[in-house]
């Protein structure tokens, strides 16, 4: 089945680049997302990539995706105060398929 | 951008109690789902509902949960009867078809709290 990991905690220096890994364990996936959740507020799409990229660039995101090792990661560049929150990777199988979410990172962005 | 939107925001209910959970999904989406976020942990899939049906659903999705779109704008979640492990956020998810159309667009959540 479907799983989906993540590190649990990151912490940085404002103005310093932060870097989020994700594995995933499903070969066939077909869509990695990223999520942003704020304290108290739903998930916020921040960006997706499909499987048969290498790497997404928007504004301060990069999604960088190693299919071979099953690895994604989201790269802030300028991480800011405002950026704290927990990040959620996850997969999804086609169009129709349900998403699997990992258990989410915390970042904390230190003035 | 549409939006989609769930009410209440915050539900206290006793254990045993049964509870809807509303969810308005974006008007011309066909897809749609439901998860949930116990505290402090991962989002869990819980079901999903395409052409007035059931198409998934997971192990927590037992004969306590149903589903349904009652009209042609809601989809509501309710539990039965409540336990205290319900106590959760509840996520509604929705996605149309096109180019977007692998997009689940969430819903803010209403969290559930059983005393």
């Amino acid at each position: 089945g479907e799983d989906v990991e993540q590190s649990l905690f990151l912490s940085v220096r404002e103005g310093d680049s932060s870097v989020i890994n994700c594995t995933y364990t499903d070969s066939s996936s077909t869509y990695l997302y990223w999520y942003k959740q704020e304290p108290g507020a739903g998930l916020q799409l921040l960006t997706y990539i499909f499987s048969n990229m290498d790497m997404k660039q928007d504004q301060r995101l990069t999604v960088l995706l190693n299919k071979k090792d099953k690895h994604l990661s989201l790269r802030i560049a300028d991480t800011q105060t405002g950026d704290s929150a927990i990040y959620f990777c996850a997969e999804k199988l086609g169009n129709a398929g349900k998403s699997t979410f990992g258990d989410g990172t915390t970042l904390t962005v230190k003035p | 951008e549409p939006e989609v939107t769930q009410t209440p925001s915050h539900q206290v209910t006793q254990m045993g109690q049964e509870v809807i959970l509303r969810c308005v999904p974006i008007s011309n989406h066909l897809y749609f789902y439901w998860y949930r976020q116990i505290l402090g942990q991962k989002v869990e899939f819980l079901v999903s509902f395409y052409n007035n049906e059931i198409s998934e659903k997971s192990e927590i999705f037992d004969d306590q949960f149903s589903v349904e779109r009652p009209d042609g704008s809601n989809f509501t979640l309710k539990i039965r009867s409540t336990k205290l492990e319900d106590s959760a956020m509840y996520f509604c998810a929705s996605r149309g078809d096109g180019n977007r159309g692998h997009e689940q667009f969430f819903g803010p959540g209403t969290r559930l709290t059983v005393l």
